[in-house]
């Protein structure tokens, strides 16, 4: 249950697009199309902001979007707002009916 | 509205007990998969334990053999049983529902101290 790769940080000014990367293996990423990404603000719970790859939920902007090639999860943020900094997760099942998380990135809006 | 909200954290010693508890509300708990997550201080989510709806139980290998997940679907309730606690097992633990392959709903977490 290795944890997947994702850059330590990332960062960009109001309005850019940055996009976040999310690399694991054929035996997560790569075996299902169910990889899950997380927004964490400071002391707050997690709150899921893309599921399935591309779904966002009810209430996610739609400046959010997800995609996946092969072993790589990527998250998009489009019109970068102050309000996005905060820390992103991905995740993904793994083998065996368990699941891996991403060990996280954190975007700094400048 | 989903609200979960977990209870039990605590400081322990090293080799100690401790149940955590997980309230839900507002959504058909018996039907519904939950699960566990951690979070060391300063640092990422860690996926420790999920109990799918149909009663089958998942653990990570860095808890199998001392952390043991239940439920009591009349009282809404989830539970996390930890044993042979370890300085490593310190971290805020997010009880959280699970739905189809991702977790749709958090609570706030019960921070878990393991020190002596």
């Amino acid at each position: 249950q290795s944890a997947l790769t994702q850059p330590a940080s990332v960062s960009g000014s109001p309005g850019q697009s940055i996009t976040i990367s999310c690399t694991g293996t054929s035996s997560d990423i790569g075996a299902y199309n169910y990889v899950s990404w997380y927004q964490q603000h400071p002391g707050r719970a997690p709150k899921l902001m893309i599921y399935d790859v591309s779904n966002r939920p009810s209430g996610v902007s739609n400046r959010f979007s997800g995609s996946k090639s092969g072993n790589t999860a990527s998250l998009t943020i489009s019109g970068l707002q102050a309000e996005d900094e905060a820390d992103y997760y991905c995740s993904s099942p793994s083998s065996s009916s368990t699941r891996v998380f991403g060990g996280g990135t954190k975007l700094t809006v400048l | 509205e989903v609200q979960l909200l977990e209870s039990g954290g605590g400081l322990v010693q090293p080799g100690g007990s401790l149940r955590l508890s997980c309230v839900a509300s507002g959504f058909t708990f018996s039907g519904s998969a939950m699960g566990w997550v951690r979070q060391a201080p300063g640092k990422g989510l860690e996926w420790v334990s999920t109990f799918g709806s149909g009663g089958d139980t998942y653990y990570a290998d860095s808890v199998k053999g001392r952390f043991t997940v239940s439920r009591d679907n009349s009282k809404n309730t989830l539970y996390l049983q930890m044993s042979s606690l370890r300085a490593e097992d310190t971290a805020v633990y997010y009880c959280a529902k699970y739905y189809i392959r991702h977790f749709d709903s958090w609570g706030q977490g019960t921070l878990v101290t393991v020190s002596s």
